[in-house]
C-alpha cells in the first residue's frame, strides 16, 4: 500500500527553529508537496521538490532525499502565526496525490 | 484570498435532507476536485473533474452527486447523508490534471454535520 507519514503533533518557541518530518512509501515517485493549513481555513501551497535538496522560501524551506523516501520542512524564526496543521503529499507514478494525515504545529510564546 | 470560493461554510443537516455544496474558482483552472477531510485523518480525493469531464471517482458512495456545469463551478449534491459523513468538504482546482504535479489551491471548505 501506500503511506505518508509525519509526526501528528508538535510544539516548538516563539523564535526557535522546528523541522518537520514526511516519510513516504509510494508505488514510484513525481513530486512532493507542503501545505500549510490554519485551523478553519483551505490549505495554502508552501514549496514542491521533485530532485533531491533543499529548496530555500524565506524563512521556510523543505528538504527531498528521494532514496531515503524523506523530505522535511524547516521553519525558521518562528511566529506565532505559524500555528497551524502542515500537510505532506507525494504524487506517485500514476501521477496520483497521496496525502499524510498532517502535522499540527502548536507555537508558544 | 485564494482565489477558490465555497458555500456554505457551515452545513447542519439531517439523515433524510438533501442539500447542495457549492464552489467557484476565479483562476481560469480546468481542473476541480472535491475533497474530504476528516479529523487526523489524510485528505480523501473524492472526485476530479478536468475540462468539465469527470475523470476520477474514488469508490464515492452515492449519495454524493458531483457537478461541473463549466470550467469555474462545481457542486457536490447530498442526500440521505450518514452521520460518518460529518467532516469538512473542501474544494480544489489546478491548472489541470495531466500530470498531477500541478499546485492545487483550496477554498475555505463547508463544515457538514449529519444529525
Amino acid at each position: 500500500g501506500q503511506n505518508i507519514d509525519q509526526p501528528t503533533e508538535m510544539t516548538a518557541t516563539e523564535g526557535a527553529i522546528v523541522q518537520i518530518n514526511c516519510t513516504y512509501q509510494t508505488s514510484g515517485f513525481n513530486g512532493l508537496f507542503w501545505y500549510q493549513q490554519h485551523a478553519g481555513e483551505a490549505p495554502t501551497f508552501l514549496s514542491y521538490n521533485v530532485l533531491d535538496g533543499l529548496e530555500e522560501k524565506g524563512r521556510f524551506s523543505s528538504f527531498l532525499s528521494r532514496s531515503k523516501g524523506y523530505s522535511y520542512l524547516l521553519l525558521k524564526e518562528l511566529q506565532m502565526k505559524d500555528s497551524a496543521s502542515y500537510l505532506c503529499a507525494v504524487t506517485d507514478s500514476n501521477y496520483q496525490l497521496i496525502w499524510g494525515a498532517g502535522t499540527k504545529l502548536i507555537i508558544k510564546p | 484570498e485564494t482565489g477558490v470560493t465555497q458555500t456554505p461554510r457551515h452545513l447542519v443537516m439531517g439523515m433524510t435532507n438533501k442539500k447542495s455544496l457549492k464552489c467557484e474558482q476565479h483562476l481560469g483552472h480546468n481542473a476541480m476536485y472535491w475533497y474530504k477531510q476528516s479529523a487526523k485523518k489524510p485528505l480523501e480525493l473524492m472526485f476530479v473533474y478536468n475540462f468539465k469531464e469527470q475523470t476520477e471517482n474514488n469508490s464515492v458512495p452515492s449519495r454524493f452527486s458531483p457537478e461541473c456545469p463549466n470550467s469555474s463551478h462545481l457542486f457536490l449534491h447530498l442526500h440521505t447523508l450518514q452521520p460518518e459523513d460529518s467532516a469538512l468538504y473542501l474544494c480544489a482546482s489546478s491548472q489541470d490534471r495531466a500530470g498531477g504535479t500541478d499546485t492545487q489551491y483550496f477554498g475555505p471548505g463547508t463544515r457538514l454535520t449529519v444529525l
